[in-house]
């Protein structure tokens, strides 16, 4: 049962040009969201997070937008640089709940 | 700081051979996880342990796969047989957690970079 959804599996930008990764979830008991980044043959690494009492949080060239009515949350990236081309992972967590349920995340891809 | 620590990278076995991989969290972490990420899917929690007891295995498939974490520090996930369908990347994650039990909510998890094995 997948609870969280990003369905779109790729996403190619231009440089300098905006990225946006989406991502759905079903649980409503979900109140914390995070984005992971990963680079072929790594470890996913902890990209930025928003708790569900915030529509927006915002860390340098990265924001994640949550709209909790829609379940629905977006990471933008802006300005978009080639280091930045990677699998993306939206994760999920309910309170009281150490467990986080992970999409199959996005590959982006930016050209030079 | 060094990050979590994972051996072997890589493992090729025939399906119904034993694997067992190993993880060395970041140090003064008390909570460790293992992952199982197939190919096209998100990681899926297999368990948690917080210091050495076991928070969470309820995915995890007690047939075949067992997992330990001694003194609180180091772990090991074993399969024991193997099958195809456990061809995957199994990712170690640590995390800081919370003294005193397990983490009301999910603090900030650090991944080694995985152990991809192909399960012929």
């Amino acid at each position: 049962d997948q609870q969280v959804k990003q369905n779109s599996p790729s996403l190619s930008v231009q440089e300098g040009r905006i990225s946006i990764l989406n991502c759905d979830y079903t649980n409503s008991m979900f109140d914390y969201f995070l984005w992971y980044k990963k680079y072929p043959a790594e470890g996913p690494t902890f990209l930025i997070s928003i708790s569900s009492i915030k529509d927006k949080n915002e860390d340098g060239r990265f924001t994640v937008f949550l709209n909790k009515s829609a379940k629905h949350l977006s990471l933008h990236i802006v300005p978009s640089q080639p280091g930045d081309s990677a699998v993306y992972f939206c994760a999920a967590s309910g309170s009281n709940d150490y467990k986080l349920s992970f999409g199959a995340g996005t590959t982006v891809t930016v050209r030079a | 700081e060094a990050g979590v620590a994972q051996s072997p990278r890589y493992k090729i076995i025939e399906k119904r051979q034993s694997v067992a991989f190993w993880c060395n969290p970041i140090s003064g972490h008390a909570t460790l996880y293992w992952y199982q990420q197939i190919l096209g899917q998100g990681p899926k929690l297999l368990i948690q342990f917080q210091n050495n007891g076991v928070v969470d295995d309820s995915q995890l498939p007690k047939d075949r796969f067992s997992a330990e974490r001694l003194k609180g520090v180091d772990s090991t996930l074993k399969i024991q047989p193997a099958k195809l369908e456990d061809s995957a990347v199994y990712l170690c994650a640590s995390s800081q957690g919370l003294a005193g039990g397990p983490t009301r909510r999910a603090d900030t998890q650090y991944f080694g970079p995985g152990t991809r094995l192909t399960v012929l």
